[in-house]
């Protein structure tokens, strides 16, 4: 257990649907951050949050909307997503916003569009 | 751009040998952590590095934050079958908190 749940773990959906992920940290962090997990590939970081601002984001498509409405909670809306959006979404929270700060992670969400 | 190269990609050993990867950059890395991912899970923290030349140990891992900073590498020794996982490096330029990843090596333990 790190302490970052997130949920659903699985989802699938239609390209048409409108889904949402959700991340809770139960560490007492300032900072939190969405990650794309493709096979073969690095870590892709998608979108960061330091208290509740968005100071972050990667050339993400904007079919992918973000939310932070508290240090603690992190969403990811998702909308008229494309089959290579299929992948294992990660979110991870760390103490602040600055360098030699450990990220820890939750177990992720696996997402299939079909 | 601002990658880590990550090696081996994957291994295939016997249990009880020793397991050795390392991360290479051609840019100065302050911080320096490793990784371990097990199917269906998240990543979870084995070791953090934070100077140059530093050697840690967790149990049987041993990690070094190279001299030069601009490597690092993770050895296992006398491995067993849950260590089957991806590894993967990770570390901190400048000073936000923006980890750049290694691609990760698979390792798979025959018993």
């Amino acid at each position: 257990e790190t302490g970052v749940t997130q949920t659903p773990r699985h989802l699938v959906m239609g390209m048409t649907n409108k889904k949402s992920l959700k991340c809770e940290q139960h560490l007492g962090h300032n900072a939190m951050y969405w990650y794309k997990q493709s096979a073969k590939k690095p870590l892709e970081l998608m979108f960061v949050y330091s208290l509740e601002e968005r100071v972050e984001n990667n050339s993400v498509p904007s079919r992918f909307s973000p939310e932070c409405p508290n240090s603690s909670h992190l969403f990811l809306h998702l909308h008229t997503l494309q089959p290579e959006d299929s992948a294992l979404y990660l979110c991870a929270s760390s103490q602040d916003w600055s360098g030699g700060n450990i990220q820890y992670f939750g177990a992720g969400t696996r997402l299939s569009v079909l | 751009g601002q990658q880590l190269n990550q090696s081996p990609q994957s291994m295939f050993i016997q249990e009880g040998e020793d397991v050795s990867m390392n991360c290479t950059s051609s840019s100065i890395f302050n911080t320096w952590l490793w990784y371990k991912q097990d199917p269906g899970e998240g990543p979870v923290l084995l070791i953090a590095l934070y100077k140059a030349g530093e050697l840690t140990s967790n149990g049987r891992l041993t990690a070094q934050f190279g001299i030069t900073r601009k490597d690092s590498f993770l050895n296992i020794s006398a491995s067993i079958p849950s260590d089957v996982g991806i590894y993967f490096c990770a570390g901190h330029r400048g000073n936000t908190g923006k980890l750049i990843f290694g691609q990760g090596t698979t390792l798979q333990v025959k018993p």
